[in-house]
């Protein structure tokens, strides 16, 4: 199946830094997908990005399906951008497959 | 609010127990996926169900089952529960396949 791998994961920040995270998968896709888990546990839905770039506030989102790479932005970090973002694919099949998460301190 | 409805939020129960767990999906969107979240195995892919049948079947065990109803709900049963069963399950539904995946709040199982 496909590999999926995310990078750092681990992330601590300052409140009002920028942060870069990357998402590495090893096949073509039709559907990629960024979440962000709240420490309550909730998955929220981010980007639906299998290519192209997309932008939503301070967030925004670039998939380079050719060389199998994605990286999700945060601007201007704050406390509630705690958690984890989760990169999740389809390649084929049906099933979304969930890499291993980046997790996101953002301290105050 | 993803649309998609899990119930219960929360489940405590005993060993060797069963439990069902329900998933009604958006509307309009005729699969419906299930998901484990435990610690040390992350998030994983159960089953998958489109329009009542079963379209795919992930790291699924034998004591799991799952089905979709004419209405589109779903519901996942759990049986013969074990310690390592305990997690967040997570039900996600979509349009059809490659489309966006919206999931539940999820179910927090706990087996003591």
């Amino acid at each position: 199946g496909i590999q999926v791998e995310q990078s750092p994961p681990d992330l601590i920040l300052q409140e009002g830094a920028n942060s870069t995270l990357r998402c590495n998968f090893s096949d073509s896709v039709n559907n990629l997908q960024w979440f962000h888990q709240n420490p309550w546990g909730q998955l929220i839905n981010l980007f639906y990005i299998p290519s192209g770039t997309k932008q939503n506030g301070r967030l925004s989102a670039t998939t380079v399906a050719t060389e199998r790479y994605s990286l999700l932005y945060i601007s201007s970090s704050q406390t509630t951008d705690s958690g984890v973002y989760f990169c999740a694919l389809g390649a084929g099949s049906y099933q979304l497959t969930f890499g291993k998460g980046t997790k996101l301190s953002v301290i105050p | 609010d993803s649309g998609v409805t899990q119930t219960p939020k929360h489940l405590i129960t005993a060993t060797g127990q069963r439990v069902t767990l329900r998933c009604s999906p958006r509307s309009g969107d005729l699969s419906v996926y299930w998901y484990q979240q435990s610690l040390d195995q992350g998030l994983q892919f159960l089953i998958q169900y489109y329009n009542g049948e079963e379209r795919a079947k992930g790291n699924i065990l034998e004591r799991f089952s799952a089905q979709q109803f004419p209405d589109l709900h779903s519901e996942l049963n759990l049986s013969s529960l074990e310690l390592g069963d305990s997690a967040l399950y997570f039900c996600a539904s979509s349009v059809g396949s490659g489309a966006e995946a919206f999931f539940g709040q999820g179910t927090r199982l706990t087996v003591v």
